[in-house]
């Protein structure tokens, strides 16, 4: 499964887009390319999920480029609620990885008044 | 909406005690999966099962084990608690064919005295 990285944490205010990007240079061309949000003493929830191009959900947005090794998860208007830990992963279907999800560090998103 | 339910969301047991964490989703996934949160690592797989009776060992499987005798339902056991156990341990459940879209529990916080 293709590592990822991302920033550990970003700073941003109630109003602004924000946009929080992603490595994975490993990326096999199976995987897709999935971003989970966790709050404080709850597990993880799946936000989207893409392969290439663009995705949009009444969420966020995922932006792929052609070559797949990164990737950018736009959340637009934040508020104070969207505070939270965001996931970055890339892995193929429950068939041919073995169920095997890497969640990395994530990234500490902390929105202000 | 799918859910996915855990025994307890505080747990307090002492060393050398044995533990069942419970875990049961009611949307009749075949995949369920248990993670471990500490700080500063993310989450870390520790076993899943592809279907009853049927276990996989994760990335962290050394002092648990598991048990899926029922399709909706995935224990965690420790089988002789330790300190350095003392974790959030969450849940996950995903359908067969799934690219990755995990659904998760709230978590037990467990503190190993």
């Amino acid at each position: 499964l293709a590592k990822t990285t991302q920033p550990i944490s970003m700073d941003s205010y109630e109003g602004q887009e924000v946009n929080i990007t992603c490595s994975h240079n490993n990326i096999a061309t199976n995987d897709y390319i999935t971003w989970y949000q966790q709050f404080p003493s709850q597990g993880p929830r799946f936000i989207i999920q893409g392969y290439k191009t663009k995705v949009t959900n009444e969420v966020a947005s995922l932006f792929i480029p052609a070559d797949r090794k990164s990737s950018t998860l736009s959340l637009p208007r934040v508020s104070l609620s969207d505070t939270a830990v965001y996931y970055c992963l890339v892995g193929g279907t429950i068939y041919n990885q073995g169920g095997k999800l890497i969640f990395g560090q994530g990234t500490e998103l902390s929105v202000k008044p | 909406d799918v859910k996915v339910t855990q025994s307890s969301r505080y747990l307090v047991k002492r060393t050398g005690e044995k533990v069942f964490l419970e875990c049961v989703q009611d949307m009749d996934h075949e995949n369920m999966f248990w993670y471990r949160q500490d700080p500063g690592l993310g989450l870390r797989l520790i076993y899943f099962s592809y279907d009853v009776k049927m276990k996989e060992k994760g990335d962290i499987p050394e002092g648990y084990s598991v048990s899926r005798e029922k399709k909706e339902r995935f224990s965690l056991i420790l089988e002789s608690a330790s300190t350095n156990q003392t974790s959030m341990y969450l849940c996950a459940s995903i359908p067969t064919g799934s690219s990755y879209e995990q659904y998760f529990g709230p978590g037990t916080r467990l503190t190993v005295t």
